[in-house]
């Protein structure tokens, strides 16, 4: 099983601000089956970037995913209030797993 | 629209069976996986296992192998996850969620239900 282990595990950052999230696999991920999800308060998560790097629909290009084999990183260009929130790293390979999260506060 | 409309929440006991559901509309359900991920509470998201309602092809995670049972019925358009013996550690949010395709390739999840609280208490 591919365990992936996201850092830092809390982001303290300013509205405006440019938010970089790490994602690493114990293994590598195959064919750049990575995706981001953010998950607000009471809210069920939402797609935000699949295949490393493609954008889901509706979601603004300040998201941004890239890296392959083991190594991920999401990126927020400036942070808007309603990106606050937790992001979740996910592997849909063979057998699929989540990272434990990123938080994304207001600093 | 694709929407999934999970059942309500659930107060058991331990060792009760409970099954809980997730009915899609908006899209065919039998081509696309139906995937269970657990979220305790304050912690991460935990992904349990999917289901093909084309041709019930189901896989595990290996956590949750032996533990539940993920099922559907296609003339239903319903998914269901289910237990045999309820243990306090199954209190959770169970979210089922919508591939984006049947390849492997698109098998993140693109839409997803609203959650369904399970709470296991004596």
């Amino acid at each position: 099983e591919i365990v992936l282990t996201q850092s830092p595990g809390t982001l303290s950052l300013s509205p405006g601000e440019r938010a970089t999230l790490s994602c690493r696999a114990s293994q590598s991920v195959s064919s750049s089956s990575l995706a981001w999800y953010q998950q607000k308060p009471g809210q069920a998560p939402r797609l935000l970037i699949y295949g490393a790097s493609s954008r889901a629909a509706g979601i603004p290009d300040r998201f941004s995913g890239s890296g392959s084999g083991t190594d991920f990183t999401l990126t927020i260009s400036r942070l808007e209030p309603e990106d606050f929130a937790v992001y979740y790293c996910q592997q849909y390979g063979s057998s699929p797993t989540f990272g434990q999260g990123t938080k994304v506060e207001i600093k | 629209e694709v929407q999934l409309v999970q059942s309500g929440a659930e107060v058991k006991k331990p060792g009760e069976s409970l099954k809980i559901s997730c009915k899609g509309s908006g899209y065919s359900f039998t081509s696309y996986w139906i995937g269970w991920v657990r979220q305790m509470p304050g912690k991460g998201l935990e992904w349990m296992g999917i289901i093909y309602p084309g041709d019930s092809d189901t896989r595990y995670s290996p956590s949750f192998q032996g533990q539940v049972t993920i099922s559907a019925d296609k003339s239903i358009s319903t998914a269901y996850l289910q237990w045999s013996s309820l243990k306090a550690s199954d209190t959770a949010i169970y979210y089922c969620a919508r591939s984006a395709g049947y390849s492997s390739s698109n098998r993140y999840f693109k839409h997803w239900g609203q959650g369904s609280l399970v709470t296991v208490s004596s």
